[in-house]
């Protein structure tokens, strides 16, 4: 069954620690993305990767960080950095250039205790 | 970079009904524009799309109207039904941009009996 799996679905953490949320697909797309989504703000862009070891800022990279080792994988940091963390975030695939449809994961809910 | 609005940011229309949602975005350079819907607890999901080298498309009860010059793109649904119900999105790429989306703030529909 192919498709786009973020893990953990929830994840509560304290001020100070960096988390870990990860993306992975078996799509065998070339192009990930990691968006926020808040109320009203829609889905803005935090990192995006189009092949293997790199990786664009997006709209608010700040108090972000990720990496690209491997083609499946899209993991994203939260570091103490981000001073309002709290979000659900979006991982996205496609195949290759944007203008073809995005593939989103189930998403992540992290909350800042 | 570019920067898309969305209006209005909630809908209600009556069942059977007509509902119209507008965006704007700025880089004249965009040339791909997406729509997605996401229904309560799920993930966005590609309803319907336009180039900027077409004017119109539909869909079903669906269609997406580009004005270049204007540089306005509207979302329109007909016949309107309960499962329409959802967030919607506009969003726009160009190649000016990169390889990524920049999103509207979303409309929250929501279809009454």
């Amino acid at each position: 069954d192919g498709g786009i799996t973020q893990s953990p679905k929830y994840l509560f953490r304290k001020e100070g620690q960096n988390v870990t949320l990860s993306c992975e697909q078996n799509l065998n797309h070339d192009a990930m993305y990691w968006y926020r989504q808040d109320p009203g703000q829609g889905l803005r862009l935090i990192y995006y990767s189009q092949i293997v070891n790199d990786f664009q800022k997006g709209d608010i990279a700040e108090g972000y960080s990720v990496s690209r080792e491997k083609k499946e994988s899209f993991p994203l940091t939260v570091t103490s950095a981000q001073k309002n963390p709290t979000a659900f975030y979006l991982c996205a695939s496609t195949l290759g250039e944007i203008t073809g449809e995005l593939f989103f994961g189930e998403g992540s809910r992290l909350t800042v205790l | 970079g570019e920067n898309v609005e969305q209006h209005p940011s909630t809908l209600s229309v009556q069942e059977g009904d007509s509902a119209v949602i507008k965006c704007t975005y700025s880089d004249s350079a965009s040339n791909y524009f997406p729509w997605y819907k996401q229904e309560l607890g799920k993930r966005p999901q590609l309803i319907i799309d336009i180039r900027s080298n077409v004017g119109e498309k539909k869909d079903q009860r669906i269609a997406v109207t580009l004005n270049k010059t204007a540089k306005h793109f509207s979302l329109h649904i007909t016949e309107t039904q309960p499962e329409d119900s959802a967030v919607y999105f506009c969003a726009a790429s160009g190649a000016g941009g990169g390889n990524k989306l920049t999103f509207g703030t979303g409309t929250q529909l929501k279809v009454e009996l």
